[in-house]
């Protein structure tokens, strides 16, 4: 069974700070997706990224997956409000129609 | 609007009470999920259907039925409900295999469902 762990599993910042969440694997993912989902809604995907070492950035979001496809993070840079949710990680894999969830990082950002 | 709609938003049954939520997508998309979703455990996919009359198991499927006589309607059956199975459930939808490649996977809102 392929798992991804999430950390921290919780993040308390104030508006202006920068954090990072991690997605770590054992196993190697053909792609990794970002979701933040907010009180009584559904996930909402954020970025794939599919290339080993690939960057994307989503204005003060930069998304990295790891050069072995393991592993992934999320940095915010200077967080607003806005910001918090639950931030989940999801790695897909080549065959079937599985995405496998990390537990999810809750970030809260207080004004 | 393209969208993923689950019914009930909530429910509250007892023990062996036979319940169906209902999913249903109107983007034409073959590819659709349910995953149930506990604190500390992400989304664990319970069965998926790759296309009309196509479903298969995915992580945690015992408990559990699906069907898939339409393409738009992919409807979750719990036959007998527990305690263990109260849970956040969501559905999804999605145009081609779910990790595959930059393909997006919509959520439907959740259904909030309590077994007592």
């Amino acid at each position: 069974t392929q798992l991804l762990e999430q950390s921290p599993q919780f993040l308390s910042i104030q508006e202006g700070e920068n954090l990072t969440v991690y997605c770590n694997s054992s196993s190697v993912f053909s792609s990794l997706q970002w979701y933040r989902q907010e009180p009584g809604e559904g996930p909402v995907l954020l970025v794939t990224v599919v290339t080993g070492g690939e960057v994307k950035k989503l204005k003060r979001l930069t998304f990295q997956f790891g050069d072995a496809r393991k592993d992934s993070s999320l940095h915010i840079t200077a967080a607003q409000p806005g910001d918090t949710g639950l931030y989940l990680c999801a790695g897909g894999q080549a065959a079937g129609n599985k995405l496998t969830f990390g537990g999810g990082t809750r970030v809260l950002v207080k004004p | 609007e393209a969208q993923v709609t689950q019914n009930p938003r909530y429910l509250i049954t007892v023990t062996g009470k036979k319940l169906t939520v209902t999913c249903s997508q109107n983007m034409n998309h073959e590819y659709m999920s349910w995953y149930r979703q506990d604190p500390g455990l992400g989304l664990r996919q319970i069965y998926y259907s790759m296309n009309v009359e196509v479903t298969d198991k995915g992580d945690v499927p015992e408990g559990y039925k699906v069907s898939r006589k339409e393409k738009r309607n992919f409807p979750l059956i719990l036959e007998s409900p527990s305690p263990n199975q109260t849970s956040l459930y969501f559905c999804a939808s999605s145009l081609t295999r779910a990790g595959r490649g930059r393909n997006e996977q919509y959520f439907g809102p959740g259904t909030r469902l309590t077994v007592t």
